[in-house]
C-alpha cells in the first residue's frame, strides 16, 4: 500500500461547479496534512493546510480532515478555469514535526468555461 | 522578499557524468528540504537539514546522490555517476524556524532543476 494515496484524475467540473479532491494516507501516526498546487511546469504552492479533524476554510477552499479514517480532502467552490492544475496530497512522515512530506501522485483538475 | 532559488534551472550531462545542483532558501529559514519529481508523480523526499546537518537522508536512493549544507543556508545536492535514471526534476523547499503552537512549519518550494541524463 502506498503512503499516499490519490485518483489521479483527470477530475473535470464546468465553471462555476465545486470540486472534490480526496486523499488517503496510510501511516497512523501523521499529524500535518497538506494541500499543494502544482501548475504545470511549475513548482508546488501551498493551498491548505490541516492539523485537526474537521474542516477548515480558507476563502473557495475547505479541507476535509478524518484522522480515524486517514482520509483527507479538499473542495474547491465555485471553480474557476485558473484552479486547472495538478492538486498533490502531502502528510508528514510518521509523528516527528518538520521532516519529510509524504506526496501523493496529485490528482489533475480541469475547469472547463 | 526573495522566495528559494535554484541553480541552474536546467541541466543537461551525460551518463557517468557528476552533476551539482544548489539551492538558496528563504532568509531566514533553518529547514532546508530536497526533493525528486518525476513526470506524473509527486514529489519524492531525498533529504531534509535542520541547520548544518542532515537530520534524515533516508530518501537518497544510493550512495551516488549526497548533499551538504556547511553554513547552514546554501545547499548543494551532488549526483556522481549520473544514469539516465536521475532525469527528474529536483526541487528544494525550506521552511522557518518552528512556532510552538504549529506541529509543522509550511514548506516553501524553489522553481526546481530540470535534470536531463542524455
Amino acid at each position: 500500500q502506498k503512503e499516499v494515496e490519490q485518483n489521479s484524475g483527470p477530475l473535470s467540473v464546468p465553471e462555476g461547479a465545486i470540486a472534490s479532491l480526496n486523499c488517503t494516507y496510510s501511516d497512523r501516526g501523521s499529524q500535518s496534512f497538506f494541500w499543494y498546487r502544482q501548475y504545470s511546469g511549475k513548482s508546488p504552492e501551498l493551498i491548505m493546510s490541516i492539523y485537526s479533524n474537521g474542516d477548515k476554510e480558507d476563502g473557495r477552499f475547505t479541507a476535509q480532515l478524518n484522522k480515524a479514517s486517514q482520509y483527507v480532502s479538499l473542495l474547491i467552490r465555485d471553480s474557476q478555469p485558473s484552479d486547472s492544475a495538478t492538486y498533490l496530497c502531502a502528510v508528514n512522515r510518521l509523528n516527528q514535526a518538520g521532516t519529510a512530506l509524504i506526496f501523493g501522485k496529485g490528482t489533475t483538475l480541469s475547469v472547463s468555461s | 522578499g526573495a522566495g528559494v532559488s535554484q541553480t541552474p534551472s536546467n541541466k543537461v550531462t551525460e551518463k557517468g557524468k557528476y552533476v551539482e545542483l544548489r539551492c538558496d532558501p528563504i532568509s531566514g529559514h533553518t529547514a532546508l528540504y530536497w526533493y525528486r519529481q518525476s513526470l506524473g508523480q509527486g514529489p519524492e523526499f531525498l533529504i531534509y537539514f535542520q541547520g548544518t546537518g542532515a537530520a534524515d537522508d533516508s530518501g537518497l536512493p544510493n550512495d551516488r546522490f549526497f548533499a551538504v549544507r556547511p553554513e547552514g543556508s546554501v545547499s548543494t545536492l551532488k549526483i556522481q555517476r549520473t544514469e539516465r535514471g536521475d532525469s527528474a526534476v529536483y526541487l528544494c523547499a525550506s521552511s522557518p524556524p518552528r512556532r510552538g503552537w504549529l506541529p509543522e512549519e509550511t514548506q516553501y518550494f524553489g522553481p526546481g532543476t530540470r535534470l536531463l541524463v542524455l
